[in-house]
């Protein structure tokens, strides 16, 4: 079984970047693909990117030049900085384990979610 | 970008009732398709991937199809715990969820 939970400030500033961790418990992140994916109040799920136990990311263009996600393998951890933050980035933020089926992907397991908000 | 449409927004169903789903690709992306539930405050549950296959623990009255751009998520019988609201998702190329679709009394 796997369990994720956020932290990070629920208060950001606009202009500001926004930072948060996801920890991992359980016997799979080094060999993962681990996401986030956020949610403005009362609308949809927006995909951010994700990335991999070596590093490597993939990122949703619409972000990308805001978006940075790394890991840190001996805490079984990982991160998102978004940078220039405004309200429109005020959301539920999720970490989400990409499951793997052969080449199908999906989200199995996530986190409870936590809520920033984007205000000065 | 491959854009998700979902049909309804929402719909008013009763307790037993069959329900059908759809969403939609605004371009084919074969079988990478997946469905989500999410009650208010809680994370999405991944019911279904790759269109058809039924998450483990997930109880068989949901059922998915489709292929291409047209999908849907069908539930035979509906119960208590399952109004919430349904997503869908692309797995092929940038991740994207379709709005969702409530399910309400």
């Amino acid at each position: 079984q796997v369990q994720l939970q956020e932290s990070g400030p629920g208060l950001v500033k606009p202009s500001e970047t926004l930072s948060l961790t996801c920890t991992v418990s359980g016997d799979s992140f080094s060999t993962s693909y681990w996401s986030w994916i956020r949610q403005p109040p009362g609308k949809g799920l927006e995909w951010l990117g994700y990335v991999y136990y070596t590093g490597s990311t993939n990122y949703n263009p619409s972000l990308k030049s805001r978006v940075t996600m790394s890991v840190d393998t001996s805490k079984n951890q990982f991160s998102l900085k978004l940078s220039s933050v405004t309200a429109a980035d005020t959301a539920v933020y999720y970490c989400a384990r990409e499951g793997r089926s052969g080449s199908y992907a999906y989200f199995d397991y996530w986190g409870q979610g936590t809520l920033v908000t984007v205000s000065s | 970008d491959i854009q998700m449409t979902q049909s309804p927004s929402s719909l008013s169903a009763s307790v037993g009732d069959r329900v059908t789903l759809t969403c939609r690709a605004s371009q084919s992306i074969s079988s990478y398709l997946n469905w989500y539930q999410q009650t208010p405050g809680k994370a999405p549950k991944l019911l279904i991937y790759a269109t058809s296959s039924l998450q483990s623990g997930v109880p068989s009255r949901f059922t998915g199809s489709g292929s291409g751009t047209d999908f849907t998520l069908t539930i035979s019988s509906l119960q208590p715990e399952d109004f919430a609201t349904y997503f869908c998702q692309q797995g092929y190329g940038t991740r994207a969820f379709g709005q969702g679709t409530k399910v309400e009394i």
